[in-house]
């Protein structure tokens, strides 16, 4: 089946840096990633679509140029995290389709911002 | 906001039993329903999709559509120890998936 890779699985940083989290298409091309975030005991909420080639559209509430989202190329999209703290550490998803088929994600991206 | 509504739980089964889980949704002109299945620290997995009221079987996974009423259901028959997770409900808005909280399923031995 189609696979969506996440990297880095998780990662650790000091409050005030930023973070480029990684979700790549491994064998199909995707022109619409969907990035998700996840805190404990809570469900997935969506932040934003990722559409390469054009700017990415976020959801209500999401602030665009703290989580910033490029879609180079049809089978990567990147999220930054910029200046990050505390608040922002979650577990961040991707996820893709091929065509109008299943949607797959990404492995996630456990953030801790110290 | 369109919403997807699901009881947190725990709901905790013995093993071998039904496990019944429920979701509502909000917007009337959703059209396809999906089930994810999520371990804790993993990325949910598909478990089932639905598109049309009734019931569609898979293995031992039922899910259950009646649009009329807005309700979405997953049955698990005989559950196992192994299918203690979290399942999240997510209805297609537009090709985004709303998701609603998740049910935690406890199945105990």
């Amino acid at each position: 089946g189609a696979v969506v890779s996440q990297h880095p699985s998780w990662v650790i940083c000091k409050s005030g840096t930023s973070v480029k989290i990684e979700c790549r298409s491994l064998d199909f091309q995707a022109t619409t990633m969907f990035w998700y975030r996840q805190f404990p005991k809570q469900s997935l909420m969506l932040m934003a679509t990722s559409n390469e080639g054009s700017k990415a559209t976020y959801e209500q509430g999401v602030e665009k140029d703290k989580f910033l989202i490029n879609h180079a190329s049809l089978t990567l999209s990147t999220l930054t995290v910029t200046s990050a703290h505390p608040e922002d550490s979650s577990f961040y998803i991707c996820s893709a389709r091929p065509g109008d088929g299943e949607l797959f994600f990404g492995e996630g991206s456990r953030l801790t911002v110290l | 906001q369109k919403e997807v509504e699901q009881n947190s739980g725990p709901l905790s089964v013995p093993e071998g039993a039904i496990a019944s889980l429920n979701c509502t949704y909000s917007d009337r002109g959703s059209q396809s329903f999906f089930w994810y299945r999520q371990y804790s620290g993993k990325s949910p997995e598909l478990i089932m999709f639905i598109y049309s009221n009734g019931d569609k079987e898979d293995g031992r996974f039922t899910a259950q559509l009646n649009k009329a009423s807005q309700y979405v259901s997953l049955l698990i028959r005989d559950s196992q120890p192994s299918d203690s997770a979290t399942y999240l409900c997510a209805v297609n808005e537009g090709g985004k998936l709303i998701f609603g909280q998740g049910t935690e399923l406890s199945v105990k031995p």
